[in-house]
């Protein structure tokens, strides 16, 4: 299985701020990779595919970069909407699986 | 747009098997576009996936629970299901239906169910 581990696993930001979350995959996934903003009691909703391009509809202060194993998430100004946990996850191969999460706090 | 929908029982005991239903609404559940995916989360943990279906019956599992999982679908009622065999403490969880793309530039997960939590106890 290819382990997905993110980093860090909370962090606290105030409005305005710009953030960056990180995810590293044990072995090489290409850009086959997804990020997810999961709010309290809901479904994980999904922002980014192939490791760098928005969903419809996300606000374009998201984005994602990277290729290989390492990959980030930045929110350029963090809105309060935002204060969620983030999971990237990899469909590089089977079985799918998930970083541990990203719980994004206010400060 | 596609909608999707657990039901099912939220209370199983230990040593039973959780079954769960999944109803798709807005779109086909035998479009060749699509997996049909069971994804869980314990509480306070993070995600979990369990395995996929395909329209042609065509299935994939987590080796991690394959020796107990099994996913089919019923095409005439745009369903498919879960069953999880001799369920422990440690399978209590939300369970998610979700789709995930066939080709391999689209194999992101979305959407989502809303998930519905499965406790096992006594």
């Amino acid at each position: 299985d290819i382990q997905m581990t993110q980093s860090p696993s909370s962090l606290s930001a105030s409005v305005g701020d710009r953030v960056t979350i990180t995810c590293r995959a044990s072995q090489d996934i290409s850009s086959w990779l997804a990020w997810y903003q999961q709010k309290p009691e809901k479904a994980p909703k999904s922002l980014i595919y192939g490791a760098s391009t928005l969903q419809s509809g996300v606000p374009s202060r998201f984005s994602g970069s990277g290729s290989g194993t390492d990959f980030t998430l930045t929110i350029s100004s963090l809105q309060p909407e935002d204060f969620a946990t983030y999971y990237c996850q990899q469909y590089n191969s089977y079985p799918r699986t998930f970083g541990q999460g990203t719980r994004l706090e206010i400060k | 747009q596609v909608q999707l929908q657990e039901s099912g029982p939220g209370l199983v005991k230990p040593s039973q098997t959780l079954s769960l239903t999944c109803t798709v609404s807005g779109g086909s559940i035998s479009s060749g576009d699509y997996y049909w995916t069971w994804i869980r989360q314990p509480p306070g943990k993070g995600l979990e996936w369990i395995g996929y279906i395909y329209y042609s019956g065509s299935t994939y599992y987590n080796p991690s629970l394959k020796s107990r999982v099994t996913i089919s679908l019923d095409t005439s009622k745009n369903q498919f299901s879960l069953k999880l065999s001799s369920v422990t403490a440690a399978d209590t969880a939300v369970y998610y239906c979700v789709r995930e793309g066939y080709y391999p530039d689209t194999n992101w997960f979305d959407p989502w169910g809303q998930g519905t939590l499965v406790t096992v106890s006594s």
